[in-house]
């Protein structure tokens, strides 16, 4: 089974400041990984995703996540907040026999102070 | 290509009563998934298709949650005798199964409330 935990429901920040959400997952094959953003009411975006290659890996909207094997770590930064980065995030993996089933943690409200 | 589209985006229903929503996926993605998400929960995985076939149901899905995809374009989500505790965001995903990830792009989602 592969489980996804978020460090922290709520994140603040102020404008201008770094970026850190916390994802931590557990899988026994190799793990795709991704980061969604969720706005209120609304679907789930993608921001980025890991599959194999580079462990450093660039999304949309200035974020970037880096997978850390040896950690079993996928944090999303990113080094400017804006008042629009303001929502709910989502980290999910899936792989193996679970190939294409999300599993995702709890999500992590980030919310931006001028 | 518009995305995925849910329809309808909110439904209020008494409970014991039946719902079905819709979910139209990106044209030519063969998967198409359904996700439930709670207040305060990250989405959970319900079902879901590759073409018209259901390959996959989790154990969420009790006996009044079935699922069609009947020519492997949209699906539909029916649940029967609805509860309380079926309130929820449904939401749908689609995508194209490759040789990557078959990354699931999301739809707005359905709000159901059962009073």
């Amino acid at each position: 089974a592969q489980s996804v935990t978020q460090l922290g429901s709520h994140v603040s920040v102020s404008e201008g400041a770094l970026v850190l959400l916390r994802c931590n997952y557990s899988s026994s094959v190799p793990p795709y990984l991704f980061w969604y953003v969720q706005y209120p009411n609304q679907g789930l975006q993608l921001l980025l995703k890991y599959t194999t290659g580079a462990t450093l890996v660039k999304g949309i909207n200035g974020f970037e996540a880096e997978f850390k094997k040896s950690e079993t770590s996928f944090h999303l930064t990113k080094p400017s907040a804006h008042m629009s980065d303001a929502a709910e995030y989502f980290c999910a993996v899936s792989g193996g026999t679970s190939y294409g089933k999300l599993t995702f943690g709890q999500g992590t409200i980030l919310t931006v102070h001028p | 290509d518009t995305g995925v589209s849910q329809d309808p985006r909110h439904k209020i229903t008494k409970r014991g009563q039946n719902v079905t929503f819709r979910c139209d996926p990106i044209s030519e993605h063969n998967r198409l998934y359904w996700y439930r998400q709670t207040l305060g929960q990250g989405p959970e995985f319900l079902t879901y298709f590759q073409n018209e076939a259901q390959l996959e149901k989790s154990r969420l899905l009790s006996d009044r949650f079935s699922a069609e995809r009947p020519k492997g374009s949209f699906s539909t989500l029916e649940i029967q005798r609805t509860e309380q505790g079926d309130s929820a965001m449904y939401l749908c995903a689609s995508s194209l199964v490759a040789t990557d990830t078959d990354t699931q792009y999301f739809g707005p989602g359905t709000r159901l409330t059962v009073l």
